[in-house]
């Protein structure tokens, strides 16, 4: 069964909105998250890394004022896209580790659309 | 910069067909090498590779990766319409499961 799950499942929004994503760890405790990016027809883009209790560590090129990262808990991280934009508009993905198999399982995602 | 290339990047043949996926890889450092299915949402995970020449099964999949060509393929054989799917590649270059992503191969399986 699931082990990550995320909400919502798809938003749709205007311009200049803020969006927040939340990822939830439905049988483990993460105290790190990943969040990445996907576009139509790419792959997948590691936008950041959500530890729990402390600051996200972000890629190159990502914005952190842009893309808000709180992992408050161990089982849940959120993403807040902040005046979002067009370009804005992907499938978000946020994952977490599994101690044990040491192996990354992925979120069902969220695809925002931003008009 | 660390990188990831699949090929083909798309791929249609026949049920029944057996199909090889593609996968090379240049990072500074190597920790792993990991495959995915992905349908219409996340990615499901298939295997973990780490060391070379070890073929890794699940029923009709398999996988084998070659250090020395820094390189991986997936192969599915008896091919099914469920298996129609993107196939992703990423390598964890640093140990810090911060995956990199190759571009995937959009399988195809007609009936």
């Amino acid at each position: 069964g699931a082990v990550v799950s995320q909400h919502p499942s798809r938003v749709i929004c205007k311009s200049g909105t803020s969006v927040k994503i939340e990822c939830r760890s439905l049988d483990f405790q993460a105290t790190t998250m990943f969040w990445y990016r996907q576009f139509p027809k790419q792959s997948l883009m590691l936008m950041a890394t959500s530890n729990e209790g402390s600051k996200a560590t972000y890629e190159q090129g990502v914005e952190k004022d842009k893309f808000l990262i709180n992992h408050a808990s161990l089982t849940l991280s959120t993403l807040t896209v902040t005046s979002a934009h067009p370009e804005d508009s992907s499938f978000y993905i946020c994952s977490q580790v599994r101690a044990s198999t040491d192996t990354q399982y992925f979120g069902p995602g969220t695809r925002l659309t931003v008009l | 910069e660390d990188k990831v290339v699949q090929s083909p990047l798309s791929l249609v043949v026949h049920e029944g067909d057996t199909v090889t996926l593609n996968c090379s890889y240049e990072v500074t450092n190597f920790r792993s090498l990991l495959w995915y299915k992905q349908e219409k949402k996340a990615p499901t995970f298939l295997f973990m590779l780490t060391s070379s020449g070890i073929e890794k099964k699940s029923g009709r999949l398999s996988s084998i990766l070659d250090k020395k060509e820094l390189s991986s393929i997936l192969n599915i054989t008896a091919t099914q319409t469920g298996d129609s799917a993107i196939y992703l590649c990423a390598v964890d270059p640093q140990g810090a499961q911060k995956l990199v992503f190759g571009q995937g191969t959009r399988l195809t399986i007609n009936p």
